[in-house]
């Protein structure tokens, strides 16, 4: 089941922060966060595992919160090459889920000068 | 390192007409997978492969065909192609690591993609 992710767009001014949410309804092994440019394939930001393991970029941060299903994608003091769609893929526990990545929409950010 | 390469970048098919697209890293990644991309849906497992010799279902596995004889080579068969099969094609890659719980995959590194229009 295709994870939420909200918003679906913001338009930030450079320096702004922002928050992007992703929400499943399933038990989740991990989360992953992909940024993709228009026309280009995405790029890998962020895996945020069951248990509480990071791995991704210093400069992005984000959090898990294995009870309610729910990740949160924190862009601080945004830059216009932040520019991008944001995609979260969920990963759920068992059940054949193993390696199976489900992504969300998208939500599409557009940073401003 | 070439990293993930896709061929053909671009290609128009009849309805009912079959081909592969062609996907391989250079990396020694273990998992290899193939996703569809279309407007507002965002991406969409295909199919999967955790190694040489082992693939698996995604999402959206109708229509669509892949082996793994080699860790290097994943290719999708589109076995009679269909309008609805119109999409971006996106090929990745990624390293397996013994995590906390589990074995995992990581980073995917995705190819620069297959533009696929079936008419």
């Amino acid at each position: 089941q295709q994870p939420v992710q909200s918003p679906q767009a913001v338009i930030l001014r450079e320096g702004e922060d922002a928050v992007i949410n992703c929400s499943s309804s399933k038990a989740l092994y991990s989360v992953h966060w992909y940024r993709q440019k228009h026309g280009e394939a995405p790029v890998f930001l962020m895996i945020l595992l069951k248990g509480g393991e990071q791995k991704g970029h210093e400069k992005i941060s984000a959090s898990f919160n294995e009870k309610k299903q729910q990740s949160s994608l924190y862009l601080t003091a945004s830059q216009l090459s932040y520019s991008g769609t944001y995609f979260c893929g969920t990963e759920r526990t068992g059940g054949g889920s193993n390696y199976k990545l489900t992504f969300g929409k998208g939500t599409l950010l557009t940073v401003n000068p | 390192n070439a990293g993930v390469t896709q061929t053909p970048k671009f290609q128009v098919l009849k309805t009912g007409q079959s081909m592969t697209l062609q996907c391989a890293q250079d990396m020694n990644h273990e998992y290899m997978s193939w996703y569809r991309q279309d407007p507002g849906m965002g991406l969409r497992l295909i199919h999967y492969s955790v190694g040489a010799g082992i693939t698996d279902q995604g999402e959206v596995p109708n229509g669509y065909n892949v082996s793994r004889s080699t860790t290097e080579d994943f290719p999708l068969r589109l076995l009679s192609a269909a309008p609805s099969q119109t999409s971006v094609y996106f090929c990745a890659s990624s390293k397996m690591t013994s995590g906390i719980l589990r074995r995992s995959y990581n980073e995917q590194f995705f190819g620069p993609g297959t533009r696929l229009t079936v008419l």
